[in-house]
């Protein structure tokens, strides 16, 4: 089995900050996708990539930038914290696109001042 | 467009008692469905999925699910729930092409009483 692993796990940031979040995982999985999930909606989709170097934006991408260096990492930067924003980041990885199964972290919670 | 509908955000339900999650999708081609469970503070986990054949699916933990094309449904069932099953549940469409895109549900909140 592997696992994803998303840092911080609570990032406060203030208005206007610029903000990274990072995940790793050890499937060797090439996909890899970064979602929002706010509550009461269903996850909705920033970023994904199909391999390493590989950037493909999502319905939500506006207000954010990815990387992805490594096959085994994903980066996600939120350029600029909106006030009162909360939301939780979720990091996923799978075998290829489409129909397979997504494997998924635990999070990383966002809470602006 | 994909879509997907959980109808009831929230469903509490008796601990042995039988639990229905409604999901409806829209797709015109060949869909790949799916339901994740979502634990307090962890990410989501594949609970079962359908791919095209038969169209009852067993799932983890005694979930099962029906897809339905006539009714563009893909229900969720247990037939006795336990206490652990308190969870928020996503109903999720794929394509069925290389596609990345999945489309989630709002998800239903479950809770379990005694």
């Amino acid at each position: 089995g592997g696992i994803i692993t998303q840092t911080p796990k609570f990032l406060i940031g203030q208005e206007g900050q610029k903000l990274t979040l990072k995940c790793q995982q050890n499937f060797n999985h090439d996909t890899m996708y970064w979602y929002r999930q706010d509550s009461g909606k269903g996850l909705r989709l920033i970023y994904y990539s199909i391999t390493e170097n590989d950037l493909q934006k999502g319905d939500l991408s506006e207000g954010y930038d990815a990387s992805r260096e490594k096959k085994s990492s994903f980066s996600l930067t939120v350029t600029s914290a909106q006030k009162n924003e909360m939301a939780v980041f979720l990091c996923a990885s799978s075998i290829g696109l489409g129909q397979n199964t997504l494997y998924f972290g635990a999070g990383t919670r966002l809470s602006v001042l | 467009a994909q879509s997907v509908t959980q109808p009831d955000a929230r469903v509490t339900v008796s601990e042995g008692a039988s639990l229905q999650l409604r999901c409806k999708y829209s797709y015109f081609g060949t869909p790949y469905l799916f339901w994740y469970v979502q634990y307090p503070r962890q990410g989501l986990q594949l609970l079962l999925k359908y791919y095209p054949g038969d169209p009852v699916v067993q799932g983890v933990n005694g979930f099962e699910a029906e897809f339905s094309k006539s009714n563009s449904s893909f229900h969720l069932r247990k037939a006795s729930v336990h206490w652990s099953d308190w969870a928020v549940y996503f109903c999720a469409v794929s394509m069925d092409t290389g596609n990345y895109k999945y489309v989630f549900g709002a998800g239903t909140r479950l809770k379990v009483i005694a």
